[in-house]
């Protein structure tokens, strides 16, 4: 199976900075990678597809980018809406596999 | 609006069967792939299985924890995905989330829509 490995697992920042998460596979996943977030007691939310693709209704504060085995998730402008715990997912190769997640907590 | 409604968790002894439901609405289901994402209590996110619309044979694939005991299928005529659950253990534990998955060109297979999860607790 692909691992997922995010980084940092935690993250505290405050409202208004730019944060960047990273996501690297075991192996080379094209750029079928997916980002999530999720907030406490809550189903998870897509963001992001295809490594930089945004959902609909996401907004463009939200970034990603990356292809291989290395990507990242960077959100701009940091509100409090936006501390949540946040999920990639590499779609290339069943079984798809999940990052561990990170916690972005506000500082 | 797309809607993905799950039922059907609960309280179940080990070794025993569930099976879960997910009732979709907003969107031709018929059209969409569908699959099974599950949370246990204070961890992470598992990929559980898929099914692919019968435009691409309605064929399966699942995480190897769950082969062999789980079963996810379709009923196009009701929008509905199912997860049966079989031989169930303490592990399966966890909040279970319905998902569509929408074969996009040159993208691969994307969950776009969650359901809110239903709570199955394998426990004697």
């Amino acid at each position: 199976d692909i691992q997922m490995t995010q980084s940092p697992s935690s993250l505290s920042a405050s409202v208004g900075d730019r944060v960047t998460i990273t996501c690297r596979a075991s192996q080379g996943i094209r750029n079928y990678l997916a980002w999530f977030q999720q907030k406490p007691g809550k189903a998870p939310k897509s963001l992001i597809y295809a490594a930089s693709s945004l959902q609909s209704g996401v907004p463009s504060k939200f970034s990603g980018s990356g292809s291989g085995t290395d990507f990242t998730l960077t959100i701009d402008s940091l509100q409090p809406e936006d501390f949540a715990t946040y999920y990639c997912q590499q779609y290339n190769t069943f079984p798809y596999t999940f990052g561990q997640g990170t916690k972005l907590e506000i500082k | 609006e797309v809607q993905l409604v799950e039922s059907g968790g609960g309280l179940v002894q080990p070794g025993r069967s569930l099976r879960l439901s997910c009732t979709a609405s907003g969107f031709t289901f018929g059209d969409y792939a569908m699959s099974w994402v599950r949370q246990a209590p204070g961890k992470g996110l598992e990929w559980v299985g898929f099914v692919r619309s019968k435009a691409y044979g309605g064929t399966t694939e699942y995480a190897a924890s769950v082969r062999g005991r789980f079963t996810i299928s379709r009923d196009d005529s009701e929008s509905i995905a199912y997860l049966q659950m079989n031989s169930l253990k303490t592990e399966d534990t966890a909040v279970y989330y319905c998902t569509r998955v929408n074969g996009i060109a040159v993208a691969g297979w994307v969950v776009d829509y969650w359901g809110q999860g239903t709570l199955v607790t394998v426990s004697s």
